[in-house]
């Protein structure tokens, strides 16, 4: 079975600049969940789609924004891009809601704000 | 504030030593504490714990959760170099999900 898929894996971008990242989950699994990893916060969760539908929300601010394809399959946007958003940005999936089920991860994007 | 709280922050073993790391947290509307091991990609799954005291165990792992006191331990017995990582402690609650610090722990041969 396929893993999680990211695209694009690495990304440089200048501050202001929008971006889209792309995550394909495991076949089947209905729920994606984003995640931003820096060095200062650790690892922050972003918010989780199930089924088309925002589940649930972490503390970011509404430049970070997704969606969720009827394949599953999800996008995540960052308008006006900072300095401080260069980060991995992280996707994983699970076949039920977050809470109830093992995630996989992706291997990340790796985006760069300069 | 939820917040997740994981100590020893670094931890240097020989092999076969076996390890504890903690997790305790504060967290509203607790739903579920879910353990991760990162090494240099994405962190892998280990376990994920909603019940008090039920022990799951996964070869030389085991973890456990005590919703009274709020905390749960990680334990890897007989280590070997290859649990070198950093290990991440995870609780949901609400619609939030908090990550600790994580414990990077080194296991030298």
């Amino acid at each position: 079975k396929a893993g999680v898929t990211q695209t694009p894996r690495y990304l440089i971008k200048t501050r202001g600049q929008q971006v889209t990242l792309s995550c394909s989950p495991i076949s089947g699994h209905r729920s994606v969940s984003w995640y931003q990893q820096t060095p200062g916060q650790g690892l922050q969760f972003l918010f989780e789609y199930f089924s088309e539908t925002q589940r649930n929300k972490g503390n970011f601010p509404g430049r970070f924004s997704g969606r969720q394809f009827s394949n599953s399959r999800s996008e995540m946007n960052v308008s006006t891009l900072e300095l401080g958003d260069s980060a991995l940005y992280l996707c994983a999936s699970s076949r039920l809601d977050r809470g109830q089920d093992t995630q996989y991860f992706g291997p990340g994007t790796r985006l760069t704000v300069l | 504030e939820d917040k997740v709280v994981q100590s020893p922050l670094s931890l240097v073993v020989h092999e076969g030593d076996t390890v504890t790391l903690n997790c305790s947290y504060e967290v509203t509307n607790f739903r579920s504490l879910l353990w991760y091991k990162q090494e240099k990609k994405a962190p892998t799954f280990l376990f994920m714990l909603t019940s008090s005291g039920i022990e799951k165990k996964s070869g030389r792992l085991s973890s456990i959760l005590d919703k009274k006191e709020l905390f749960s331990i990680l334990n890897i017995t007989a280590t070997q170099t290859g649990d070198s990582a950093i290990y991440l402690c995870a609780v949901e609650g609400g619609n939030d999900m908090r990550f600790g610090a994580g414990t990077r722990l080194t296991v030298k041969p």
